[in-house]
This record gives structure tokens, C-alpha cells and sequence, in this order.
């Protein structure tokens, strides 16, 4: 079956630290990606996507690489703010699948200032 | 502005008792689904539906039932509430695919926090 491993969390940084969170995936077939980011009080909201190998997702300063090869697709930013401290959720959807996403565990990160 | 609502943000409710949770979305969706989040587990999925009165069971189904009646309106019902059951749920979702090369964003309430006595 499907599954996404994450690093384990929390992650603490301070202001303008670089951020990496990893995500690795078990999948038929060629994925989707995604990234879902939830913010305190709140529920889950897209962050960005990937659909195909070497597909890069941005948004908000975030950048992810779909990477078949070693099948990953590690969440990135160059420099965060306090206001990115949220809780983070890789996920695919299988090419079997029209509806299902499957979840990994999500890292909480903070950040500091 | 797209929206997916939730009857209740918090919930107390006691052992045995039958619970609710409704969830509405004013996008015309046809895919609904609700999860249950839990530290160090992520989401996991309860049960999905994709068209009216239509429903499939998730990945943890046991415990839970769902019905839905009208397209916009997808319910979670717990017939007999555990203190296992106590959980944050989730409620989202998406449209049905035109073609096979589309990805669905599925768009997220904001939580129900059940806790279970």
C-alpha cells in the first residue's frame, strides 16, 4: 500500500534560518505530492504540489522537488519567518486513486525570533 | 472564497452517548471525506463519499458511520462514543476529476475536537 514517512519533529529555528523537512514515500505508480501546512487554530490548507518526477512545487518562499529516483520530495525554504511556525503534512495521491490522499504524520516547526 | 464548515470546534461528550459532527461545504464538490488526526499519527482517513448517499470506508472505518443525504452535507456519526474516540476530526473536500491527469486540492475545515468522558 501507499505510505509517507517525515522526519520526525518538532523542529525548532531561529528567524532566517534555512529549513529543510524531509518526506520519503512508498507508492504504485506515479504519485501526485503535496504539501499541507496547518496553522495553529486551524484546519489543513494546500501549500504546494508536484505532479510528476523532477516537478518542482513553490509557494510562499517554499520549494519542493519531486524526485522519482529516491523517491522523495523534501520541503525546503531558504529563509523562514515566525510566522511559517505551523505544522507541516506531506501526502500523496496514488495514480489509482481519484480521490484518497494518504498522510504522513506531520513536523511541527517553530520558529523563534 | 471557498469554505467547508463544521457544526462545532469543540465537543464534550460522555461514554455510550451517539454523536453528530456535520460538516458543509458550499462548493459543489462531489468528493467529501472525514479523518481523525492524532499526535505522531497524522490524518488518517475514516471514511470517504463521492456522490450523494454514496460512501466507502477509509482506512479506519470501525466505530464510525457516515451519511449523506444532500451533496453539500456529509455527517460522522459515532453510534456509541469511546474515550478512544476522543480526537481531533477533520472534515474536507474536492472535486471529481475531469480527466485522469487532475489533482485535487481537498479543501479543509477548521477541526472538531471531540473529547470523549
Amino acid at each position: 500500500g501507499n505510505s509517507v514517512t517525515q522526519m520526525e519533529g518538532p523542529v525548532t529555528l531561529s528567524e532566517e534560518a534555512f529549513l529543510t523537512i524531509n518526506c520519503t514515500y512508498t507508492a504504485t505508480g506515479y504519485p501526485s505530492l503535496f504539501w499541507y501546512v496547518q496553522y495553529p487554530g486551524e484546519g489543513l490548507q494546500l501549500l504546494l504540489k508536484a505532479t510528476k518526477a523532477d516537478d518542482k512545487g513553490s509557494n510562499k518562499g517554499f520549494e519542493a522537488t519531486y524526485r522519482k529516483e529516491t523517491t522523495s520530495f523534501h520541503l525546503e525554504k531558504g529563509s523562514v519567518q515566525v510566522s511559517d511556525s505551523a505544522v507541516y503534512f506531506c501526502a500523496l495521491r496514488s495514480s489509482g486513486s481519484a480521490r484518497q490522499l494518504t498522510f504522513g504524520s506531520g513536523t511541527q516547526l517553530t520558529v523563534l525570533p | 472564497d471557498v469554505k467547508v464548515t463544521q457544526s462545532s470546534r469543540y465537543l464534550v461528550k460522555r461514554t455510550g452517548e451517539k454523536v453528530f459532527l456535520e460538516c458543509v461545504q458550499d462548493m459543489d464538490h462531489e468528493n467529501m471525506f472525514w479523518y481523525r488526526q492524532d499526535p505522531g499519527l497524522g490524518l488518517r482517513l475514516i471514511y470517504f463519499s463521492y456522490d450523494v448517499k454514496m460512501k466507502e470506508k477509509g482506512d479506519i472505518p470501525e466505530g464510525y458511520s457516515v451519511s449523506r443525504e444532500k451533496k453539500e452535507r456529509f455527517s460522522l456519526i459515532l453510534e456509541s462514543a469511546s474515550t478512544n474516540q476522543t480526537s481531533m476530526y477533520l472534515c474536507a473536500s474536492s472535486p471529481f476529476p475531469r480527466t485522469s491527469g487532475d489533482h485535487y486540492e481537498q479543501y479543509f475545515g477548521p477541526g472538531t475536537r471531540l473529547t470523549v468522558t
